[in-house]
């Protein structure tokens, strides 16, 4: 396995609700990246985090927020949830942001009904 | 922005079989990733590709960048009931890191 935890494994909320998913990383990375992945589909690059800071950002709404702690380990927030932002949130960390190499989590599998 | 296409979707073989899946990138790319994410799973690191025509084999998988690094293939020899899955490609340029869609791979016994 990669060492890499995500929390809760599974998740169901409702439209117009908040939602917080974690993620730590494997020892001794400190860039962690999220992605969403639809059913069906790959994995859409949400946002990067290194050292705490926002290091990258994929297509996604202002209500897609993240926040990453000084132990590396890192938080998802989705705002005003919406039905198509179900789906499988990954978390993926690599030693530093130029090492392309993803160590991915098992996931957060987020139902909104 | 960037696209990368990925083909088939889908493909079914026999248990022996040779399997082929094709990535294509509306970009040059400072290098390509291939994952494999199993029924339930999460992707995992295959390999990374990073020069011009460069050609990696890891067992019975072999990976191949192109000349013009806007392309890549991953072919698999022979396959076997444990390849099952669905194999990603992930182009790499300037920051933006983008997935193809996949193509799943079933193969009957």
């Amino acid at each position: 396995e990669t060492g890499v935890t995500q929390s809760p494994t599974h998740l169901i909320k409702t439209r117009g609700q908040q939602v917080t998913l974690r993620c730590s990383s494997q020892s001794g990375h400190n860039t962690v990246s999220w992605y969403q992945q639809a059913l069906g589909q790959g994995p859409q690059f949400i946002f990067q985090y290194y050292r705490e800071e926002e290091n990258g950002r994929g297509n996604f709404p202002p209500r897609f927020s993240g926040l990453q702690f000084p132990n590396y380990s890192s938080e998802l927030n989705v705002n005003a949830l919406e039905l198509d932002d179900s789906a499988l949130y990954l978390c993926a960390s690599s030693p530093d942001p130029n090492t392309d190499t993803q160590y991915f989590g098992p996931g957060t599998r987020l139902t909104v009904l | 922005g960037q696209q990368v296409m990925q083909i088939p979707q889908y493909q079914h073989v026999q248990e022996g079989e040779d399997f082929t899946t094709y990535c294509n990138s509306s970009t040059t790319l400072s290098n390509i990733q291939w994952y494999k994410q199993r029924p339930g799973g999460h992707p995992v690191f295959l390999i990374q590709l990073v020069k011009s025509g460069e050609v990696k084999k890891q067992k019975r998988l072999t990976f191949q960048f192109g000349e013009a690094k806007k392309n890549s293939s991953l072919h698999i020899t022979a396959t076997q009931t444990t390849d099952v899955g669905t194999y990603f490609c992930a182009g790499h340029n300037n920051n933006d890191m983008r997935f193809g869609a996949g193509t799943r791979l079933t193969v009957k016994p």
